[in-house]
């Protein structure tokens, strides 16, 4: 059994740029969230993915925006960069149906100079 | 809108005593709630998930209770360890497939 991975592992960008991250859902699961995290802070839910649809949202911005493929892995997208937006990225996969327990890659640390 | 708080923001123990953590939300109609481990620039680690319909769960030397009715839930770690340090992180799962984070609760245990 696979785990949820991530690449790249990090990643420096220029203010206005746009980005892409992405990530493997643990074998089996079927949805796939986002979350940002700031440093000393809690993660904050982006959105999530459920059979390659959004259905749910957190407090963020249409240029933050999400793909999930048939196989269940995904992409977050990043345009028009701001300073704020350096953060570490969380993705995370669960399988409906066993209590949605959440499976959390090692991260994207995004630095936007 | 939910909010989760945990208390304290940080702690430090000697090794072999044992320790709760706090966690409050705000909004109890949630679906279940999860304890998180994080390691240093590091991903999350689940350390335990409870249902909304269960009052506890244990793993090891973890144990994990809910109290939906006064939006409480605590972490007790037995016999603390070096390797226990870490920030611990509750989670609460609502609706709309919303997840809400506490801050975290820093812990160090000193050998």
């Amino acid at each position: 059994e696979t785990g949820v991975t991530q690449s790249p592992t990090h990643l420096i960008k220029t203010r206005g740029q746009q980005v892409t991250l992405r990530c493997s859902s643990q074998s089996g699961h079927n949805t796939v969230s986002w979350y940002q995290q700031a440093l000393g802070q809690g993660p904050q839910f982006i959105f999530q993915y459920y059979r390659e649809e959004e259905n749910g949202r957190g407090n963020f911005p249409p240029r933050f925006s999400g793909l999930q493929f048939p196989n269940y892995s995904s992409e977050l997208n990043v345009n028009a960069l701001e300073l704020d937006d350096s953060a570490l990225y969380l993705c995370a996969s669960s399988f409906v149906g066993t209590g949605e327990k959440l499976f959390f890659g090692s991260g994207t640390q995004l630095s936007v100079l | 809108k939910q909010e989760v708080t945990q208390i304290p923001a940080a702690l430090s123990v000697p090794e072999g005593e044992n320790l709760v953590l706090n966690c409050s939300f705000t909004d109890s109609a949630i679906y279940n709630l999860q304890w998180f481990r994080q390691d240093p620039g590091k991903g999350l680690t689940s350390l335990l998930l409870i249902q909304s319909s269960q009052r506890e769960q244990t793993s090891g030397r973890l144990n994990a209770s809910l109290d939906k009715s006064s939006g409480r839930s605590t972490l007790y770690i037995a016999a603390s360890q070096p390797g226990d340090s870490a920030t611990y992180l509750c989670a609460v799962s609502g609706g709309y497939q919303k997840v809400t984070f506490g801050t975290g609760t820093k812990l160090q245990v000193i050998p």
